[in-house]
């Protein structure tokens, strides 16, 4: 399954709403998505599974929504300290496979 | 704390070999599928090859198949990746990755990577 993220690049100022999109080359079982946040220098941090299930310590502006070939993370209100890329992955059928990012940077 | 630290990286010439390793703390090794994932540097994610707890299922990307082995040691806590007939396009941050509810489901830790450079 191809993941397509969309923007390449989201330009946002600290405070505004984030909305990054991903879809999917065919409908993705149970909805099995994940979304990763990583900043420079830095590994991939789990932020959501199962398309909206926030994982352990992650802040609450973080959700998760879709399904089928349609999935999206919102940043509600952006904080300094997530302006990264974040990519998007699908578990529904092996293999995984992961989209291609989207940065967020500071507009 | 959970830990994954990888091993075993280098520059390789087209067609040569190199096994990775990683070892794992901080949690029941034996519990988990595991996984590696790799990242050519400013590039993207690509699920290379999993293993499940066991050893009794494993799989691998397409463009890895036939060529790498994963293998790993309950005893030891290591996951492992022997890795032949190198490509250049193989060049990347090899990370060793904790699968949840499946090797090649989601991954909740990842370890900082080995660095693989494929070049003559």
């Amino acid at each position: 399954i191809v993941l397509t993220q969309s923007p390449g690049t989201l330009s946002l100022s600290p405070g505004e709403r984030a909305t990054l999109s991903c879809r999917a080359s065919h409908s993705i079982m149970n909805n099995y998505v994940a979304w990763y946040q990583q900043k420079p220098g830095q590994t991939p941090r789990l932020l959501i599974s199962g398309a909206s299930t926030r994982a352990t310590g992650i802040p609450d502006r973080f959700s998760g929504s879709g399904s089928g070939t349609d999935f999206t993370l919102t940043i509600s209100r952006l904080g300094p300290e997530d302006f990264a890329v974040y990519y998007c992955q699908q578990y529904g059928s092996s293999p995984p496979t992961f989209g291609g990012g989207t940065k967020v940077e500071i507009k | 704390e959970v830990q994954l630290v990888e091993s075993g990286g280098g520059v390789i010439r087209p067609g040569g070999s190199l096994r990775l390793s990683c070892v794992a703390s901080g949690f029941n090794f034996d519990d988990y599928g595991m996984s590696w994932v790799r990242q050519a540097p400013g590039k993207g994610l690509e699920w290379v090859s999993g293993i499940n707890w066991n050893s009794g299922s494993v799989r691998y990307a397409d463009s890895v198949r036939g060529r790498f082995t994963v293998s790993r040691d309950n005893v030891k806590k290591s996951l492992h990746l022997q890795m032949n007939s190198l490509r250049v396009e193989d060049t990347a941050f090899y990370h060793c990755v904790r699968g949840i509810s499946g090797y090649d489901h989601y991954f909740d830790n990842w370890g900082q990577g080995t660095l693989v450079t494929v070049s003559s």
